[in-house]
């Protein structure tokens, strides 16, 4: 079955200092990969998510490279700033068979960035 | 105001009673899903609708049953809660059911068993 490794729960940085937070995946079928952001008390919502064309997506400042290879799509920016304080979410979605797409989520990934 | 929307936001209950949590979307969207996040945060999808029609449904216990009335409603009972059942429950639409599709997400309903 599909599945998604964050390895870390919590990061806590020096805003200013570049973020760099792991994602794994394990798929049968070739997936699509998204990086998630839920802000505190509200909705998770779409940050990234990976191209079929090996573009690196890039939003807010975050990017992120699809590595086939390593099966890999780690979550970097040059300078964290307060605002990015959240819990990160990396998921994957595959179409598996008749089953439809669905998202796998990895653990979760706590931001904190302190002044 | 185009959005997923969530009822209740909050909801306490004893263990054995039934539950119902309302979610509709005004986006437009043809797929909608239910997911629950636990204590540690951890986020599992239970079921996905494409048009009313159920197209996953992850091992949920049987006291869990997903009713879509149509294509912008998926609500969600819950027979007879048990401790475990304590969460949040998020409620997501995307345009179409393919692996590629932005997941738009509601604010979720914490449930809260004693």
């Amino acid at each position: 079955g599909d599945s998604v490794t964050q390895t870390e729960g919590l990061v806590t940085l020096t805003e200013g200092l570049p973020v760099m937070l792991n994602c794994t995946y394990q798929s049968t079928y070739s997936p699509f990969l998204f990086w998630y952001v839920q802000h505190l008390n509200e909705a998770p919502k779409l940050l990234l998510k990976s191209f079929t064309d090996n573009k690196r997506p890039e939003h807010q400042g975050f990017h992120a490279t699809l590595h086939k290879s390593s099966s890999s799509f780690h979550l970097q920016k040059s300078s964290a700033q307060l605002s990015d304080s959240a819990l990160y979410y990396c998921a994957l979605s595959a179409l598996n068979n008749n089953a439809g797409a669905k998202l796998t989520f990895g653990g979760g990934t706590r931001l904190t960035v302190r002044p | 105001e185009t959005a997923v929307f969530q009822t209740p936001n909050y909801h306490v209950t004893q263990v054995g009673n039934e539950v119902s949590f309302n979610c509709k979307q005004t986006l437009g969207h043809d797929t909608m899903y239910w997911y629950k996040q636990d204590s540690k945060k951890l986020l599992k999808i239970m079921f996905s609708y494409n048009n009313k029609q159920l197209i996953v449904n992850e091992t949920v216990p049987r006291r869990f049953s997903p009713q879509s009335s149509d294509k912008a409603h998926l609500n969600l009972r819950i027979k007879s809660v048990e401790p475990e059942d304590s969460a949040v429950y998020l409620c997501a639409s995307s345009s179409d059911w393919g692996a590629l599709y932005e997941q738009y997400f509601g604010p979720g309903t914490r449930l809260t068993v004693l």
